[in-house]
């Protein structure tokens, strides 16, 4: 199964919205909503911040947003803070596989 | 509170195995699957695959069948993750995730196991 297809880096400023894409195929993202996403700081373990497409976990903020539409899935950080500067994957279960997102460095200006 | 830690740094041969621990606390271990995920240096993350301890039946990415073992001990709240057959690519740290059951996302993450392998 390929990875799912991510922008290799995106930037903002503090203060501003930005959103990551998250492409799959109907085999994947598109077949159901268990999509989620994860961010990570270097050096770190990766921390679930979305999960099935839009729900936030417990004590992650709500400046973090997800959505879906067919095969492609979104990530949106409003309000951009310096401490949001990080990596961050999408990842899709299906069919018991699952498979990750290329990555996204976001840099905050 | 949920905590997953894994057994430490390991340098290996080429040719050689690796296992790699990953005891759970906090949680009713046999009620959740156990995920393997790796990351190489400078990559990104790679599912490799994981296990629903009550069940025992693991499940594997495609890349890795014939060289990776998953297995669960609910005794001990342990998950292992042994990789045979080691390359210079295998080189990452290895990470175990929780995943609810049926499997869904990764919501609690060991500290990650650098494996190292080289001649």
């Amino acid at each position: 199964q390929s990875a799912l297809t991510q922008p290799a880096s995106v930037s903002g400023s503090p203060g501003q919205s930005i959103t990551i894409s998250c492409t799959g195929t109907s085999s994947d993202v598109g077949a159901n909503n268990y999509v989620s996403w994860y961010q990570q700081h270097p050096g770190k373990a990766p921390k679930l911040m979305i999960y099935d497409v839009s729900n936030r976990p417990s004590g992650v903020s709500n400046r973090f947003s997800g959505s879906k539409s067919g095969n492609t899935a979104s990530l949106t950080i409003s309000g951009l803070q310096p401490e949001d500067e990080a990596d961050y994957y999408c990842s899709s279960y299906t069919s018991i596989t699952r498979v990750f997102g290329g990555g996204t460095k976001l840099t905050v200006l | 509170q949920v905590q997953l830690v894994q057994s430490g740094a390991e340098v290996k041969k080429p040719g050689s195995s690796v296992k790699v621990s990953c005891k759970a606390s906090g949680g009713t271990f046999s009620s959740y699957a156990m995920s393997w995920v790796r990351q190489a240096p400078g990559q990104g993350l790679e599912w490799m695959g994981g296990i629903i301890p009550i069940i025992g039946t693991p499940n594997y990415a495609q890349k890795f069948q014939g060289r990776v073992t998953i297995t669960a001990d609910k005794s001990t709240s342990t998950a292992y993750m042994e990789l045979s057959s080691l390359r210079y690519e295998d080189t990452a740290v290895y990470y175990c995730a929780r995943d609810p059951v049926p499997p869904d996302f990764l919501d609690y993450w060991g500290q990650g196991t650098l494996v190292t392998v080289s001649s």
